[in-house]
């Protein structure tokens, strides 16, 4: 079965801040994708990066940056300069092989709550 | 290119009444998938559907069902609704199947309350 961790619940920062947002996942997978959404309080989901387990490349868009480790099974994401805007429920999701489906499972969600 | 559209947004019942939502994908999107979220039990998957046709399916019981159209649009139904079944219901569109088309965009969800 498959699992994500993301252990912070609920993180403050002031603005211009950097913070970064843990993921952890288990799958006995070898092949298979993680992303990350960000959840603002209109409730959509947003769709920010998808990440698959052969590419360990760090990802960088803007503020936005990833870091990925497979030995460590972690696929954290860091805001550098952290807005007002990016506060938001931020969800980290893993998808694997299962050949038919595209079924994501999704942690717990971090809250960031960035203030002036 | 319009996003995945959800309707209606909000939705009130009373325990027993049966629900249908409504999920139309992004043009050229074939997999609709659908996700429950309450505060207690988070982001959950409820089912898949490609080319009309149930691809996966989560824990949930026989009440939850769903359907897909030739067009892509799907529904999704919940019958003798159930105070636990107030949630946001989230739907998703992908390209396809499998792992390649698996980067899945979300629509705005339906928030279903169960009086």
């Amino acid at each position: 079965a498959q699992k994500v961790t993301q252990a912070q619940t609920e993180i403050s920062v002031v603005e211009k801040e950097d913070v970064t947002l843990d993921c952890v996942y288990e799958t006995r997978d070898t092949t298979y994708y993680l992303f990350w959404y960000k959840q603002p309080p209109s409730g959509e989901l947003v769709f920010l990066i998808r990440r698959n387990s052969f590419d360990e490349q760090n990802e960088i868009s803007g503020r936005y940056s990833w870091n990925f480790q497979k030995s460590t099974s972690s696929f954290n994401f860091t805001i550098t300069a952290s807005q007002v805007v990016d506060s938001a429920v931020y969800f980290c999701a893993l998808s694997v092989n299962t050949g038919t489906a595209s079924k994501l499972t999704f942690g717990t969600g971090t809250r960031l709550q960035v203030t002036l | 290119k319009a996003g995945v559209t959800q309707t209606p947004r909000y939705l009130i019942k009373t325990r027993g009444q049966q629900v249908t939502l409504s999920c139309s994908p992004i043009s050229g999107h074939r997999s609709v998938s659908w996700y429950q979220q309450t505060p207690g039990q988070g982001l959950q998957f409820l089912f898949e559907y490609f080319s009309e046709t149930q691809r996966n399916k989560g824990n949930f019981p026989g009440r939850f069902s769903g359907r897909q159209f030739s067009n892509s649009r799907s529904e999704m139904n919940v019958s003798t609704l159930e105070l636990g079944d107030s949630a946001l219901y989230l739907c998703a569109s992908s390209k396809g199947v499998g792992l390649e088309h698996n980067e899945q965009f979300f629509g705005p969800g339906t928030r279903l309350t169960v009086l």
